[in-house]
């Protein structure tokens, strides 16, 4: 399975776009990649999920490379309610081996 | 997007009993459920996947005695933490899916907040 790598933090403040960029240099030809968003307490919630070029949603844009080694979660316009920790998954594979595995995350903090 | 009911919420327990945590799924077909445990700033570590009808498969380091699971049923799994201890304290979240295809994405619960006095 791929592993992945993010910054463990971020900064940001209200209004600007925020990207993050993930690495996974490992990925293998059928993982797809997958962001979630996890507030304290809460369990993980989907964001968007993409396998090449660009996916767009009303959340987030997924920017993904030819090699797909890394992607990049832009979020417009960010407010204070999204400081919230994002992790990158990759491996939504059909073997026996399918299993969701959790990086370290990124914690973003939007400030006023 | 679909949902994934996890319940309780919170628990409270003695050290030495058991706590059964209940992971449904209200909505859909959940052929695959995984378990999450998480500590204080640290990321889901994953504990186990189960899939229906069949043995669940634990990750390295997880005692299957301790942490049994049990995925009966298509729209439900549970957890049970096995004789409890302080250590075992923790944030406890399920996920379930249907891979239908590769692009299938996961649904997680709400999480259960474990304290073990």
């Amino acid at each position: 399975l791929a592993k992945t790598t993010q910054p463990i933090s971020m900064d940001s403040y209200e209004g600007q776009e925020v990207n993050i960029t993930c690495s996974h240099n490992n990925i293998a030809t059928n993982d797809y990649i997958t962001w979630y968003q996890q507030f304290p307490s809460q369990g993980p919630r989907f964001i968007i999920q993409g396998y090449k070029t660009k996916v767009t949603n009303e959340v987030a844009s997924l920017f993904i490379p030819a090699d797909r080694k890394s992607s990049t979660l832009s979020l417009p316009r960010v407010s204070l309610s999204d400081t919230a920790v994002y992790y990158c998954l990759v491996g939504l594979s059909l073997d026996s081996s399918y299993k969701l595995i959790f990086g370290s995350g990124t914690r973003l903090l939007v400030r006023p | 997007g679909a949902v994934v009911s996890q319940h309780p919420s919170r628990v409270i327990c003695k050290s030495g009993t058991s706590v059964k945590i209940e992971c449904r799924s209200l909505d859909f077909q959940a052929t695959t459920m995984f378990w999450y445990r998480q500590f204080p700033k640290q990321s889901l570590m994953l504990m186990a996947t189960s899939n229906e009808g069949s043995k669940a498969t634990y990750e390295q380091g997880v005692e299957k005695d301790k942490f049994l699971i049990n995925h009966a049923s298509l729209t439900l799994s549970t957890l049970t933490v096995t004789s409890a201890h302080p250590e075992d304290s923790s944030f406890y979240i399920c996920s379930a899916s249907n891979r239908v295809n590769m692009n299938t994405e996961a649904f997680f619960g709400q999480g259960t907040r474990l304290t073990v006095v």
